[in-house]
């Protein structure tokens, strides 16, 4: 079972901020929080990824709060390329450990 | 740098048959994943090669398997086909040593069976 509750969906109006809540209360100390996104017909990508920093890269910004049972994936100016549905998962980092996907957060940006 | 490639894309198949499903990793990981999506189930990961080895599987039927050959590329076969094996099926391919573990997955292959 997923150890992650998301969302069922949200919107965001293009331009603006998208901010994707996640929780994970049980997560364990060598776990790292992972986010995918899965745009309609394609196979999920790697978005980003923390341990208990914030995070951020070209595409999205993770923020984890301090006692780490929860996230949040910022798109900072979300496009309509953007609509997909996001997946919050946590797991022991390394090739060898799975990737346990939950019903993801279906995010739709508006025009 | 060439991404995972996944063929065919499109398969119809009939119940009772068997099917072979190919997967060519990224040049360099060693690592191939296999995950079957269905409206009903989400994703749900089936198992995981590594140097020629499974090192995971999920919780599927013995009609499901899988091989990877030397040069990383992977196969997974279903056989006696069910009309719920009808899914779309993804293959990653990973390497500890990038970011995300470079997951990387392929745009799948999406099989119908009638």
């Amino acid at each position: 079972d997923a150890k992650t509750t998301q969302p069922t969906s949200m919107d965001c109006a293009e331009g603006r901020a998208a901010n994707l809540p996640c929780n994970h209360s049980t997560i364990s100390g060598n776990e790292y929080v992972y986010w995918y996104r899965q745009i309609h017909s394609q196979g999920p990508q790697y978005i980003i990824h923390g341990l208990k920093n914030n995070e951020t890269n070209e595409m999205a910004s993770l923020i984890i709060t301090e006692d780490r049972k929860s996230s949040t994936l910022i798109l900072p100016h979300a496009t309509l390329r953007d609509t997909a549905v996001y997946y919050c998962i946590v797991r022991v980092r390394g090739a060898n450990s799975k990737l346990t996907f939950g019903k993801g957060i279906t995010l739709s940006v508006r025009p | 740098k060439a991404g995972v490639t996944q063929t065919p894309r499109y398969l119809i198949k009939t119940r009772g048959q068997q099917v072979t499903l190919s997967c060519s990793p990224i040049s360099g990981h060693r690592s191939v994943s296999w995950y079957q999506q269905t409206p009903g189930q989400g994703l749900q990961f089936l198992f995981e090669y590594f140097s020629e080895t499974q090192r995971n599987k999920g919780n599927f039927p013995g009609r499901f398997s899988g091989r990877q050959f030397s040069n990383s590329r992977s196969e997974m076969n279903v056989s006696t086909l069910e009309l719920g094996d009808s899914a779309l099926y993804l293959c990653a391919s990973s390497s500890s040593d990038q970011p995300g573990d470079g997951y990387t997955f392929g745009s799948g292959t999406r099989l119908t069976v009638v």
